[in-house]
């Protein structure tokens, strides 16, 4: 299958710092980028998401950044908390409405 | 108004057995797609239905795995002749229209093959 890399596997974040995670694809095809967060028990739950048009978008605490010359796009949870903790899978679309998702991030977020 | 719901929430089966999985998606969803989630794992696409078609099920992996949609509501995914490597979380999601729409998804059926 076409591949959306993502890392870290896992990342660990003090309450009110910030997280980062990254994603990088290679097929150009690709023209819309969202982010799902899943929490254990349950399925994927659509976070935020973009278009490579724009660099960056921002929801609230959680801001996606896009380098779409480097094929290159990051979520950054600001202030985090530790009702954040979750898997967080980046994601991306082709031209065939296929959702390909990442490997995911295991984000915990100690007090 | 009531989210995707999939059923049985876990299965186990022997391995070499016939196992249905169903999804019944948002009403008014015209797209219906089906994943796989091994653990630790990102969701794998199976399959995805736009209305009573299957629109793309590049993502099946061989021909044990069947699913069908035949009134564009509820969804069915069939597996023949279970093998121990089908065990996984097999997840359902629908939306408006496309998957640019958000995916909404079920929580899952956890499959067991012993």
């Amino acid at each position: 299958q076409q591949q959306v890399k993502q890392s870290p596997q896992s990342l660990i974040v003090q309450k009110g710092g910030i997280s980062i995670i990254n994603c990088a694809y290679e097929n150009t095809a690709f023209d819309y980028f969202p982010w799902y967060q899943q929490f254990p028990g349950k399925g994927p739950a659509l976070l935020i998401a973009i278009r490579p048009d724009v660099s960056e978008k921002k929801e609230g605490r959680f801001t996606i950044s896009f380098n779409k010359s480097a094929k290159q796009f990051s979520l950054h949870i600001m202030d985090s908390q530790p009702g954040d903790s979750a898997t967080y899978f980046c994601a991306a679309v082709n031209n065939t409405d296929k959702l390909i998702f990442g490997t995911g991030t295991r984000l915990q977020v100690f007090p | 108004g009531a989210g995707v719901s999939q059923t049985p929430s876990n299965k186990v089966t022997e391995k070499g057995k016939y196992v249905e999985l169903r999804c019944d998606p948002i009403s008014g969803h015209t797209a219906l797609y089906w994943y796989r989630q091994s653990l630790g794992q990102g969701p794998e696409f199976l399959i995805y239905f736009q209305g009573t078609g299957a629109a793309d099920d590049s993502g099946l992996p061989n021909d044990r795995f069947f699913a069908v949609r035949p009134e564009g509501s509820v969804s069915t995914l069939k597996i023949q002749r279970t093998e121990r490597g089908d065990s996984a979380v097999y997840l359902c999601a629908s939306s408006r229209g496309t998957a640019v729409s958000p995916l909404h998804f079920g929580n899952g059926t956890r499959l067991t093959v012993t």
